[in-house]
């Protein structure tokens, strides 16, 4: 597709499961962002991939959360032994290469829910 | 480490009127961006506007603009003819120019958003 695509789109776990949430970026977009938007709340970032080079992890929340971006393209964030605090959604984002446009392409997010 | 800050929560409108958001931001940064993106019940973030800090003219598109005071740091976002389309959250938010892909690792700074309701 041309956007930048999230799945799964809704997630109902329960509590002490792991969880995956997959981004698929703009074909070509060599920076990939993870933020996390909780209830009335502005974006979280949590993590940051920029080519073949080791990611930011410096928003992470705990070591429950991980990250990897397999050949530059898709990244799958893990969760690992889900709180009900992880309730929120989690945005993807793309960028191009190059002198920063400053402008980030967003995912449609994927809603989790901890039981 | 930057910060952006939008007071208001919500705002409500009647359709076709004129609405402004209001967003500042603190930084020791000299070179930046700030936008204003629009969220929809959809959840996806669509940029509404951008400002390089270095134009000192405020960006327009369409019926939106911008007030761009970068001694003040504000940037509040102008709607005219305000639309029933127009009702969602808005986030304003800085990128620090670092020459990379997206801002490189500092990325996106928001603000927590104000939820614009646009009665007909």
């Amino acid at each position: 597709g041309a956007g930048v695509s999230q799945s799964p789109s809704n997630k109902v776990t329960e509590k002490g499961k792991d969880v995956e949430l997959r981004c698929d970026p703009i074909s070509g977009h060599t920076a990939l962002y993870w933020y996390r938007q909780s209830l009335g709340q502005g974006l979280e970032f949590l993590i940051y991939f920029q080519g073949n080079s080791a990611p930011d992890k410096s928003g992470l929340p705990s070591d429950r959360f991980s990250a990897e971006r397999t050949g530059g393209s898709v990244s799958t964030l893990t969760i690992q032994r889900t709180q009900q605090e992880d309730s929120a959604v989690y945005l993807c984002a793309s960028s191009l290469s190059g002198l920063g446009t400053g402008e980030l392409f967003f995912g449609e997010g994927s809603r989790l829910t901890v039981l | 480490a930057q910060t952006v800050t939008q007071s208001q929560p919500e705002m409500s409108v009647q359709e076709a009127e004129t609405v402004t958001l209001s967003c500042t931001y603190d930084t020791s940064e000299n070179n930046y961006y700030l936008f204003w993106y629009k969220q929809p019940p959809s959840r996806q973030m669509i940029l509404v506007i951008r400002q390089e800090a270095y134009k000192q003219q405020n960006a327009t598109e369409n019926r939106f603009s911008v007030n761009f005071q970068k001694a003040a740091k504000s940037f509040s976002l102008k709607i005219s003819d305000s639309q029933l389309g127009d009702t969602a959250m808005y986030f304003c938010a800085f990128m620090k120019h670092s020459g990379m892909a997206g801002g490189g690792a500092d990325g996106l700074t928001f603000g927590k958003g104000t939820h614009l309701i646009i009665q007909p």
